[in-house]
């Protein structure tokens, strides 16, 4: 049983393009985080949301508590976006997705 | 940056020898965790800290024990290193409620 459930797994996109990356939870949460995570590299916080929206550049994250699923969003899509994309979300420990690998094209 | 170092960044071992991972922050955070990273599977949690000399086990203990004497400081070893174990490992700092600040992975080769 996944507590996290992201989509797409893997997702290739020319560079300018739009990019939606979706999760679903199935606990209750206080919080929902959105992490970032470079070939290589280690693991980024982009976002903690608990309602709402939240948008940092060219990220957009959205998340629906009734629905329990949260968006992540890309605008103008750029190379250097290509990386591995985890939602998480907490209950008696952290919960994490499996990730979603991006990769943009130029 | 963060002030979270883990050490070795990599390393190679053989089937059957121990090895430390260690972790280091300079926070003053009272959380600290380890966790391992497979293709396929999430960041699945090994073990937790949270104060000196308290630990707990996460989902994936079997095969490892943590040891916290100091605040800044969680060792994760294994005692006796088997193949199922290559992984990348990643040390955390932080709070379920407030987000964690992660270390920059250590990637363990068994052979």
């Amino acid at each position: 049983k996944n507590e996290v459930e992201q989509s797409p797994q893997n997702l290739t996109a020319q560079e300018g393009e739009f990019i939606t990356i979706n999760c679903s939870y199935s606990v209750g949460i206080s919080a929902l985080h959105w992490l970032q995570q470079h070939p290589g590299g280690g693991i980024v916080s982009l976002f903690m949301l608990s309602s709402g929206k939240k948008k940092h550049g060219r990220l957009i994250a959205t998340i629906n508590i009734q629905e329990k699923h949260s968006s992540l969003h890309i605008t103008a899509s750029h190379p250097r976006d290509s990386a591995v994309y985890i939602c998480a979300v907490p209950g008696n420990q952290f919960y994490f997705g499996t990730g979603t690998s991006l990769t943009v094209i130029p | 940056d963060a002030g979270i170092t883990q050490s070795p960044r990599h390393k190679v071992t053989e089937t059957g020898t121990p090895v430390t991972l260690r972790c280091h922050q300079t926070e003053n955070h009272r959380y600290m965790y380890w966790y391992r990273q497979d293709p396929g599977h999430g960041l699945r949690l090994i073990h937790y800290s949270y104060g000196v000399k308290d630990t707990d086990k996460g989902e994936v203990s079997d095969g490892y024990s943590v040891s916290r004497s100091k605040t800044e400081d969680f060792l994760l070893t294994l005692e006796s290193a088997t193949s199922s174990q290559t992984s990348v490992y990643f040390c955390a700092i932080g709070h379920n409620n407030y987000g964690y600040t992660f270390g920059s992975g250590t990637r363990l080769t068994v052979v």
